[in-house]
């Protein structure tokens, strides 16, 4: 069965470090999205791409956070420098295109950050 | 803007009892909506979804009615099992706003034998 693929699975640092997280969605969808889940809350959107385009990235720090999505294939977030509040898990979805409106998001299973 | 309130947690019944979890949303389009569920350890996953007003999403039990009226999404189901144990995600998505999806903040049940 087809799956979002996401790494790290953990990931400890220092603040003031660099953190990188990679995602390769489901082959062939075509959107895209990074989220943050702070413990007991839900997750947030950071960026959404369609392709290699930002389709919205209103909710991404743009002083520290950047993704990129090269190819319109996989997709790297990174935060320079990490900062103590940026403790949380990163998750990555897809959907295709038919997908949109449906609620058929796939969710990777996250990378957690842990800052220190 | 858009946005979904979700029942506070945690919630803990036994085995085999009556389960519903509130769901009330805000949105200025017609949304589509949805529940999805987070395993101990693992990544958030579709359990049902609805899209448009007065259907019903039904998965594993799962049901969950679309209520225009109220403007909510309660999730429910007759009889709860030990494997149901998760946390529980409300949410909506709206074309208007390029698909972006809006997530509850979770309720995180459990069910002791």
């Amino acid at each position: 069965e087809a799956e979002v693929a996401q790494s790290p699975r953990y990931k400890i640092t220092e603040k003031s470090q660099a953190v990188a997280f990679w995602c390769d969605p489901i082959s062939g969808h075509a959107t895209l999205y990074w989220y943050r889940q702070i413990l007991g809350q839900g997750p947030e959107l950071l960026v959404q791409f369609q392709d290699e385009s930002v389709v919205d990235d209103s909710q991404l720090p743009k002083d520290r956070f950047s993704a990129e999505r090269l190819k319109g294939v996989d997709s790297t977030l990174k935060i320079q420098p990490a900062e103590l509040g940026d403790s949380a898990m990163y998750l990555c979805a897809s959907s295709s295109r038919e997908g949109w409106g449906t609620g058929e998001l796939f969710f990777g299973e996250g990378s957690r950050l842990t800052v220190l | 803007g858009d946005s979904v309130t979700q029942m506070e947690g945690p919630v803990t019944l036994s085995e085999e009892a009556f389960l519903t979890i509130n769901c009330t949303y805000t949105a200025t389009g017609y949304p589509s909506l949805f529940w999805y569920v987070q395993y101990p350890g693992e990544g958030l996953q579709l359990l049902l979804k609805a899209t448009k007003a007065d259907d019903k999403g039904s998965n594993k039990g799962f049901e969950a009615t679309y209520r225009k009226e109220t403007t909510s999404f309660h999730l429910e189901k007759g009889s709860v099992q030990v494997s149901d144990s998760a946390v529980y995600f409300c949410a909506l998505s709206d074309l208007n706003t390029g698909n972006q999806f809006y997530f509850g903040t979770g309720t995180s049940l459990t069910v002791i034998p």
